[in-house]
C-alpha cells in the first residue's frame, strides 16, 4: 500500500495570490479529510469528504477556501486570495468505511508559507 | 463538542527509562481515542486506538494506552523509552457518529541517552 500523498510539500506565495494542493489518498479508501496545523498547536479540522460528496466544512473553512474531490479519488484545496493568517501546515488524511474506528492515515503535509 | 486536553507541554525522559504522555478528553457518547506522532516536517503517524474491550490498547513501536473511562483520560505508555522516541505526540477524540478528529496541543517528547 503506498501512503497518502500531498503535493507540494512546501509552497511560497505572496498575499493575495491563489494556490492550491492537491492530495492522493490511500487507494480504496473512501474518505478523505483536510486538516490544518499551525506552529504549536495540534491538526484542526476543515473539511472532510465520503467519495466525492463533501459531508462536513468547518467554520474555520472561509469562503476563500475551496474543496473539491471530483472523481471520489484525490482531492484538491484551493485558496483564493491568500492573507499571511493562512500561513500553515495542511495535512490531507483518507480512512475506509467500516475499518474498525475509521482510522485516519495522514499524508506528509503542505507547507504554506504567505509573504 | 469534542475536546481533548494533553496537560504536559514537554516530557523528559532518560533513556531506558518508562514514558508516559498523558491525555483526557470530553465527548458525547463512546469517545474513540487515538494516539498519533509527529517527527519534525513530518504528517501524523498513527500509534494506537481504542474502540471497545480491553481498557489496555497495544500499538507500534511498543507503545501501550490506557482507556479509563471514570477518568475520562487516554494515557499513552512505554515501558523503555528510546532516544528515537524523541518527537511530538498529539492525543484524538470523535465521537461514533462524527468523523471529523479533535487533537489535543500536543507533547515533545525528549528521550535522553
Amino acid at each position: 500500500d503506498t501512503g497518502v500523498s500531498q503535493d507540494p510539500r512546501h509552497k511560497i506565495t505572496k498575499r493575495g495570490q491563489n494556490v492550491t494542493f492537491r492530495c492522493d489518498p490511500i487507494s480504496e479508501h473512501n474518505r478523505l479529510y483536510w486538516y490544518r496545523q499551525t506552529l504549536g498547536q495540534g491538526p484542526e479540522f476543515l473539511t472532510y469528504f465520503q467519495n466525492e460528496a463533501q459531508l462536513e466544512k468547518s467554520r474555520l473553512l472561509s469562503d476563500r477556501f475551496s474543496a473539491e474531490r471530483p472523481k471520489g479519488s484525490f482531492s484538491t484545496l484551493e485558496i483564493q486570495r491568500t492573507e499571511q493568517g493562512d500561513s500553515a501546515m495542511y495535512l490531507c488524511a483518507s480512512s475506509l468505511t467500516g475499518g474498525a474506528g475509521d482510522t485516519q492515515y495522514f499524508g506528509p503535509g503542505t507547507r504554506l508559507t504567505v509573504l | 463538542a469534542q475536546s481533548v486536553a494533553q496537560p504536559e507541554d514537554q516530557v523528559n525522559v532518560a533513556e531506558g527509562n518508562p514514558l508516559t504522555v498523558k491525555c483526557t478528553y470530553s465527548v458525547s457518547g463512546n469517545p474513540y481515542l487515538f494516539w498519533y506522532v509527529q517527527y519534525p516536517n513530518r504528517g501524523l503517524q498513527f500509534l494506537l486506538k481504542y474502540i471497545t474491550g480491553d481498557n489496555l490498547v497495544k500499538g507500534s513501536y511498543g507503545f501501550e494506552a490506557e482507556f479509563n473511562k471514570s477518568q475520562t483520560s487516554f494515557h499513552l505508555k512505554k515501558p523503555s523509552a528510546l532516544v528515537s522516541d524523541s518527537a511530538l505526540y498529539f492525543c484524538a477524540v470523535r465521537s461514533f457518529n462524527d468523523y471529523k478528529l479533535s487533537f489535543g496541543a500536543g507533547t515533545t517528547v525528549t528521550v535522553r541517552a
